[in-house]
């Protein structure tokens, strides 16, 4: 299974909403990231988690929470989201952040903020 | 971070190969290229990565200079389902960074 599932595909919420994107992987990857993709734009690397610690933060607002509940799940909390925070959102994982390998992406979460 | 440079766009007939330039001149010795693509609004796919030598598997080719600072990603016929954006990434500080890309539009 190299399969790295996203829930949900699509997600609309108001700038006053608390919801969550769910990311998940059973490869036994220890290495897990949030990546932020606009419209036409490469994506933009938030979180890299490794071994359910985080280790890089990019200078991500903190209404975007990462969470690592286990070596499986990344979890990203929203709260107080503005509308130029809609954008494709990325799960990956890989190996271990210091083993050269390939990263798996998933499809990605749509938010929409109204 | 190495930054990388890529043509912004670029055709290429259908059965034919493809070769996808990438410039990386201040890489360092041990960062690898990797090369992923992204077809439209779907999750970036791994294609293939490389340190010095030549990479081959299933997808495509990968060449590196000598000098390794640049490279070039070989589709050896592409389809038209491999119109997608093309990134060439070197692998730095723990860190995936993407850049620009290339859009690669495979026509009939």
């Amino acid at each position: 299974d190299t399969e790295v599932t996203q829930t949900p595909k699509h997600l609309v919420m108001g700038m006053t909403n608390k919801k969550s994107l769910k990311c998940e992987q059973h490869m036994g990857h220890r290495a897990m990231y949030w990546y932020k993709q606009k419209a036409k734009k490469p994506p933009e690397l938030m979180f890299v988690y490794s071994y359910e610690k985080l280790s890089i933060n990019e200078s991500v607002p903190s209404r975007f929470s990462p969470e690592c509940p286990n070596s499986s799940l990344l979890n990203l909390h929203l709260h107080a989201l503005q509308p130029e925070d809609s954008a494709l959102y990325l799960c990956a994982s890989s190996q271990e952040i210091s083993v050269v390998t390939e990263a798996f992406f998933g499809q990605g979460t749509r938010l929409t903020v109204v | 971070d190495a930054k990388t440079t890529q043509p912004p766009s670029m055709d290429c007939a259908e059965g034919r190969a493809a070769n996808l330039p990438c410039n990386h001149s201040t890489i360092s010795g041990n960062e690898y290229v990797y090369w992923y693509r992204q077809i439209h609004s779907q999750g970036p796919q791994y294609i293939i990565h490389g340190l010095k030598n030549n990479e081959t598997n299933e997808m495509a080719s990968l060449i590196i200079t000598e000098d390794r600072k640049s490279s070039t990603l070989i589709l050896p016929h592409a389809t038209l389902r491999d119109t997608a954006v093309y990134y060439c990434i070197v692998w730095s500080d723990y860190k995936l960074s993407f850049g620009a890309g290339t859009t690669v539009t495979v026509r009939a």
